[in-house]
């Protein structure tokens, strides 16, 4: 089973900042936290991984406070092409990880003009 | 960049055919997965294998074998289909069981009637 909890659907605006947040209170010392991106008829795509802090990238920024046990994930300035669903997973990344890739349902995120 | 590649598509079946759904990635990774994807569901494990010679069970493998051909080859087999099993397939692979960025296939949708 999936070790994180998200909102079930988010709604915003083009040109807004979107902060989608996932909880996960029990993951391991090694877990990473990692979002991915799902257009429909299409496979999820890789956005963005991190441990703790803050990382950023040319699409998204991630952010993990000290006590690990929520994240969220920053889109800057979304366009109606950000219309997807988002899965957030927290899975090992280093020895001793995971089954597989545990996917819970996600955030489908809604963008309107 | 072919990355990873399902065979076929598109797949109509009658209750109680078999086939087997291919996937091959160009990658050079070693773990490789089998997901379905249900409307309105996250994406649900059905069998992965974490290198090379092995395979291991997901959340949902009853209905389902796979095999890992070679490093770069892992199909996925419905031995007697069910209308259960009308779903979309994603395949996947991943450098290490370990590591979360993995790499999907477009995906094969199949219906069992």
């Amino acid at each position: 089973l999936a070790k994180t909890t998200q909102p079930i659907s988010m709604d915003s605006y083009e040109g807004q900042e979107v902060n989608i947040t996932c909880s996960h209170n029990n993951i391991a010392t090694n877990d990473y936290i990692t979002w991915y991106q799902q257009f429909p008829s299409q496979g999820p795509r890789f956005i963005i991984q991190g441990y703790k802090t803050k990382v950023t990238n040319e699409v998204a920024s991630l952010f993990i406070p000290a006590d690990r046990k929520s994240s969220t994930l920053s889109l800057p300035r979304v366009s109606l092409s950000d219309t997807a669903v988002y899965y957030c997973l927290a899975e090992g990344n280093s020895g001793g990880g995971a089954d597989g890739l545990t996917f819970g349902k996600g955030t489908h995120l809604i963008i309107q003009p | 960049n072919a990355g990873v590649t399902q065979t076929p598509k598109f797949q109509v079946l009658k209750t109680g055919q078999s086939m087997t759904l291919q996937c091959a990635q160009d990658m050079n990774h070693n773990s490789m997965y089998w997901y379905r994807q249900d409307p309105g569901m996250g994406l649900r494990l059905i069998y992965y294998s974490a290198s090379e010679g092995t395979t291991d069970k997901g959340e949902v493998p009853n209905g389902y074998n796979v095999s890992r051909l070679n490093k770069r080859e892992f199909s996925l087999r419905l031995e007697s289909a069910a209308p259960s099993q009308t779903s979309v397939y994603f395949c996947a692979s991943s450098v290490y069981r370990e590591n979360t960025e993995a790499f999907f296939g477009q995906g094969t949708r199949l219906t069992v009637v």
